[in-house]
């Protein structure tokens, strides 16, 4: 079982529509969480940290469960501009050089 | 804002060749990752800094070496430059540690 999984997608959803990926961890002892996303033949870039109590950031909300070991984001009234590859990060405890990169979930949004 | 710069965004290398590729962060940042990207292999660790001078083996280290010699660049060396290597090179730095990664613009590096 991998450590960290994404549902690869592709998501393809009109403008305006409201989409949301989950992303599982297996290690409980998981300390950071994070999205990021990575549009073609660029870098990785962050979107944004997961807190335990949740948080948003405009159009973008994360999500923790620690219990059932999952992240979320839900991208509300999703623009063109949305289209690329969400990669879920985790930071396990274990070690400072152990972060583990989900494969990414590729989202497509049609005018 | 963070700025990790990356030396070269394309680099053409021929086989055998040693391979420097640099990387600098401006944010005093003591933690620092060199990553390659392939297509249905994700992220890989190759080597990771946590000090100058001080530098750790990540998942896959062979047929790289790296060098921190000063806090704010770290290099991956590629001491003879296989076609196996073409491939997205990724730098990454971090302040404390559950702080979130941030990337350079990455070096495309092709071997002939």
């Amino acid at each position: 079982r991998k450590e960290v999984e994404q549902d690869p997608g592709p998501f393809n959803v009109p403008e305006g529509a409201t989409v949301a990926f989950n992303c599982t961890y297996s290690n409980s002892a998981s300390q950071s969480f994070f999205w990021y996303r990575q549009d073609c033949r660029k870098e990785p870039k962050l979107l944004m940290s997961v807190y335990s109590s949740g948080n948003e950031d405009g159009r973008f909300t994360a999500q923790l469960n620690r219990a059932s070991q999952y992240i979320s984001l839900l991208i509300r009234d999703s623009k063109l501009s949305d289209s690329a590859t969400y990669l879920c990060v985790v930071k396990p405890y274990s070690s400072a050089s152990k972060i583990i990169f989900g494969s990414g979930t590729r989202l497509s949004i049609r005018p | 804002d963070v700025k990790v710069t990356q030396s070269s965004r394309y680099l053409v290398k021929r086989t055998g060749e040693k391979v420097f590729l640099e990387c600098v962060q401006d944010m005093d940042h003591e933690n620092m990752f060199w990553y390659r990207q392939d297509p249905g292999l994700g992220l890989r660790l190759i080597y990771f800094s946590y000090d100058v001078k001080m530098k750790e083996k990540g998942d896959i280290p062979e047929g790289y070496s790296v060098s921190r010699e000063k806090k704010e660049r770290f290099s991956l060396i590629l001491e003879s430059a296989s076609t196996n290597q073409t491939s997205m090179y990724l730098c990454a730095s971090r302040g404390q540690l559950n702080s979130p990664l941030h990337f350079g613009n990455g070096t495309r590096l092709t071997v002939t």
